[in-house]
């Protein structure tokens, strides 16, 4: 099944430093999308960028995508305790449809040290 | 609603007990997600519900897991004669049918002792 594999698995930074995580997938997709969770539950959804985008901004994120590498990045710029988190990218299987459902990674772990 | 609302927010259940985890998704989500997550784990699809179509169930680990959605609403998932393995947290999430964000609940954490 599609899935997509996060790296790193975890991630320490200073807060004030930018932090980039990264998402690579096996076949073609119609959309990828971000999710961020903290402490093990309630995840929030982050941003989706489409296969016809490069480059998606939502305030302290961008987001890459570039298809022919099959790899998407998500970079927080400016980093923030409160940005202490798991990262997850998800993908919906190929094609989309009405039989659609989300496969998730493991996720990046990310520490944003005070 | 707001958003997504699960209960119970935490349930510890003696091996070899039923539980039922309620999920109330988004009003107007025709489509209902499913998930489960062990500790320290990426999340595994369970179910999948959208309208009144037949519900995907490919995700469901064993025939112990049940889920069902009444009236394309309320959605409850039903894991029969618990196991320790069992133990995880339940995510629920809705989104509509022309949307592709999905909406996640604070999730249901069971612990089977």
């Amino acid at each position: 099944s599609q899935q997509g594999e996060e790296d790193p698995q975890a991630l320490s930074i200073q807060e004030g430093e930018n932090a980039t995580m990264n998402c690579s997938y096996k076949t073609s997709i119609n959309n990828l999308q971000w999710y961020r969770q903290n402490s093990g539950r309630g995840l929030v959804h982050l941003i989706l960028i489409r296969s016809n985008e490069r480059e998606k901004h939502s305030g302290r994120l961008r987001v890459t995508l570039d298809t022919s590498k099959k790899s998407s990045s998500l970079l927080i710029t400016a980093s923030r305790a409160a940005d202490t988190a798991s990262y997850f990218c998800a993908i919906p299987p190929g094609g989309g449809g009405s039989n659609y459902k989300l496969t998730f990674g493991k996720g990046t772990l990310l520490t944003v040290n005070p | 609603g707001a958003g997504v609302s699960q209960s119970p927010s935490n349930k510890v259940t003696e091996k070899g007990k039923d539980v039922e985890l309620r999920c109330d998704p988004i009003s107007g989500h025709t489509a209902l997600y499913w998930y489960r997550q062990s500790l320290g784990q990426g999340l595994e699809f369970l179910i999948y519900f959208q309208g009144n179509s037949a519900p995907d169930k490919s995700g469901l680990p064993s025939d112990r897991f049940s889920a069902e959605r009444t009236g394309g609403s309320v959605s409850t998932l039903t894991i029969q004669r618990t196991q320790q393995e069992d133990s995880a947290v339940y995510l629920c999430a809705s989104s509509s049918t022309l949307g592709n964000t999905i909406y996640f609940g604070e999730g249901s954490w069971l612990t089977v002792v």
